[in-house]
Parts: structure tokens; sequence; C-alpha cells
């Protein structure tokens, strides 16, 4: 089953911690791209890697998220002191080339910030 | 400044009939749009596509149609099954972009 993995499944934090959330892509797909869904809200981008490089991180919402991609592969998330509005699904998904190849979504990590 | 509308938030059908599921956008660089469809706890998985050099792409009982003048773009099941009851999201994307940008979701159920 090689679609694209997300790890914690669900994560819980107090606020102010820090969270890492973890992406495996589908093998060989080279781009990479972060979204995230709030309560009731629709897919939000956050960011995108093409390889290892982001050419487009327009949608981070603050200098508390942070992202990076080794080996044009596992991509992290990271959020630093996390606040309450943090709260959300964030979905990792991946595409054979650009965005004209459908993308590949895993079933996201649920962030909790309590 | 939402780019991709759907001013649905849900739809309910007959088993057998059609669903019709609308997505309005306001960009008019947007040149590729597609539809996702997601189920509880899982991440949205691609249904259909459509350039903007088209009008309609059809597979099985998907349908899609863009409507460029009016920025508008339809999908339509038919018949519809129980088991399409999900949350189905429009997306756009413009040619010198790399960014997929999503509607809000539309929440089909599909009654018996």
């Amino acid at each position: 089953g090689a679609g694209v993995s997300q790890s914690p499944s669900n994560k819980v934090t107090e606020k102010g911690k820090d969270v890492e959330l973890r992406c495996d892509p589908i093998s060989g797909h080279t781009a990479l791209y972060w979204y995230r869904q709030s309560l009731g809200q629709g897919l939000e981008f956050l960011i995108y890697f093409q390889g290892n490089s982001a050419p487009d991180k327009s949608g981070l919402p603050s200098d508390r998220f942070s992202a990076e991609r080794t080996g044009g592969s596992v991509s992290t998330l990271t959020i630093q002191r996390t606040q309450q509005e943090d709260s959300a699904v964030y979905l990792c998904a991946s595409s054979l080339d650009r965005i004209n190849s459908p993308l590949h979504f895993g079933n996201g990590t649920r962030l909790t910030v309590t | 400044d939402q780019q991709v509308k759907q001013n649905s938030p849900s739809l309910s059908v007959q088993e057998g009939r059609i669903s019709i599921l609308n997505c309005d956008y306001t960009n008019s660089m947007f040149d590729y749009f597609l539809w996702y469809k997601k189920y509880p706890a899982e991440g949205p998985t691609f249904l259909i596509s459509i350039s903007s050099i088209k009008d309609k792409n059809e597979d099985g009982r998907f349908t899609v149609f863009l409507n460029k003048s009016a920025k508008h773009l339809s999908l339509h099941i038919v018949p519809s099954q129980p088991g399409d009851s999900a949350v189905y999201f429009c997306a756009a994307s413009a040619h010198n972009t790399d960014k997929l940008i999503f509607g809000t979701g539309t929440r089909l159920q599909v009654f018996p």
C-alpha cells in the first residue's frame, strides 16, 4: 500500500508547546503539499515543495510555522508555540509532477491545542 | 477573499436521481479545475478534472461542466448512490502557479 502516510494521526498538545507533523509521500512523487482544514472550513493551502525546495510558502499563517523536506521525500511541518487557533486537521498531499497531476492526500493529522 | 466558492454547504438527493454540485470562482487566471471527494477521517480523493480548453468531461457516472464566461463549474452524478455520500470539494489552479485553491465543500447525502 504505497499511499501518502502521515503521522501521528492525532495529536493533543498544550498551548505553547511545539509540535512536529510528518508526511511520507508516494515514492517517486516530486511535488508535496501541506494543507489544513479547520472546523467547518475548506482546505487552506500552507506550503508547496518541488523536490527539496519550497517555491511557495505563501500560505504559512505565521512565522511559528515552518516546513522542510529532505531527500526529496519525507516532509515535516513544525508549529512552534502552538495556539488554540492552530487546532485543525493538517493534510499532506503529493503528486507526480506539478499541479496538473492530481494530488494524492494522506488521512491527515488532527491537531488539538488545549 | 474566497477565490473558489461552493455556496451550498449541503445537498440531499434520493438514490437513483441526479446530484448536481456547484462551484463558482473569481480568478480569471484559473485554467484547471478538479473535484475531490472526502469521507470522514480520510484525506480527499481525486474524482475528476477539466481543463479550461474543454467545457465538459465525463467519467462513468461523473460529469464536470465548465462555463468559463460565468466562471462556474458543476459536477453531475447520475445515478446517485448511497456510497456517493461524502463531502465534495471543488478546486482550481492557474497555469503560472503550483497552488491548488479549494472551495469550502458541499456535503452530499444520498438516501435510499
